[in-house]
């Protein structure tokens, strides 16, 4: 089992922009969430999947962000015309469901940085 | 509101010494769990440690323990004979609700420096 996966760990966009990162879970794992986290803060929740089902989205997922996982495996989350306040690191990680105990592991992050 | 709160930005602590990194929370649920996770300079989140709110003894992982006071709502982290690879910062989070099927909600974090 390699973990979770991102890529690409880091991403210079220019403002305006489209990007697009992807997330590979651990391969049992039904659950797949991603964060934002930005200097000095702690990781805050943008979305989650329960397979392809995206099952909640936290009000700091504006329009211009969209988030799939099309066939219950992989993820990708978009950032339409992007603004420099999406800078951030975006981390993704995944987990099975059903307990409370049920620890989340984490990728490595993408790092953004809009210019 | 605040639900998870880490009130020390960063800490020092000398090499083999034992370190406490304070965590209170705030949740009106009566079953929850709370997690630590440490984060290397690399950015990945490594999970420490996890204590249920109706387990009754503090969760030890090796050198980790919680100091759990439920009804202070504290969830401390110790760390006992601190090395030079535990310099990072290190997360509280929680999960409320019984099933498991609420995300993570993280503090701001202690940045923690281990001195030789």
């Amino acid at each position: 089992d390699t973990g979770v996966s991102q890529d690409p760990r880091h991403k210079i966009t220019k403002r305006g922009q489209n990007v697009t990162f992807r997330c590979d879970p651990i391969s049992e794992h039904n659950r797949l969430y991603w964060y934002r986290q930005t200097l000095g803060q702690g990781p805050e929740f943008l979305t989650y999947f329960q397979n392809e089902a995206q099952l909640e989205k936290s009000r700091l997922l504006s329009d211009r962000f969209s988030a799939e996982r099309p066939k219950g495996s992989f993820s990708t989350l978009e950032i339409q015309r992007t603004e420099q306040g999406d800078s951030a690191m975006y981390l993704c990680a995944s987990s099975l469901v059903g307990f409370m105990n049920t620890e989340a592991f984490f990728g490595q992050g993408t790092r953004l940085t809009v210019v | 509101a605040q639900k998870i709160t880490q009130t020390q930005p960063g800490m020092f602590v000398q090499e083999k010494e034992a370190v406490t990194l304070d965590c209170t929370y705030d949740t009106s649920d009566q079953s929850y769990g709370l997690f630590w996770y440490k984060q290397p300079s690399s950015g990945e989140m490594i999970f420490l440690i996890y204590q249920g709110s109706y387990d009754e003894q503090n969760a030890t992982e090796g050198r980790y323990s919680l100091n759990f006071q439920k009804a202070r709502k504290s969830a401390n982290l110790v760390i006992s004979a601190s090395q030079l690879g535990d310099s990072a910062m290190y997360f509280c989070a929680m999960r409320e609700g019984f099933s498991g099927n609420t995300p993570l909600v993280f503090g701001k974090g202690t940045r923690l420096s281990v001195i030789a």
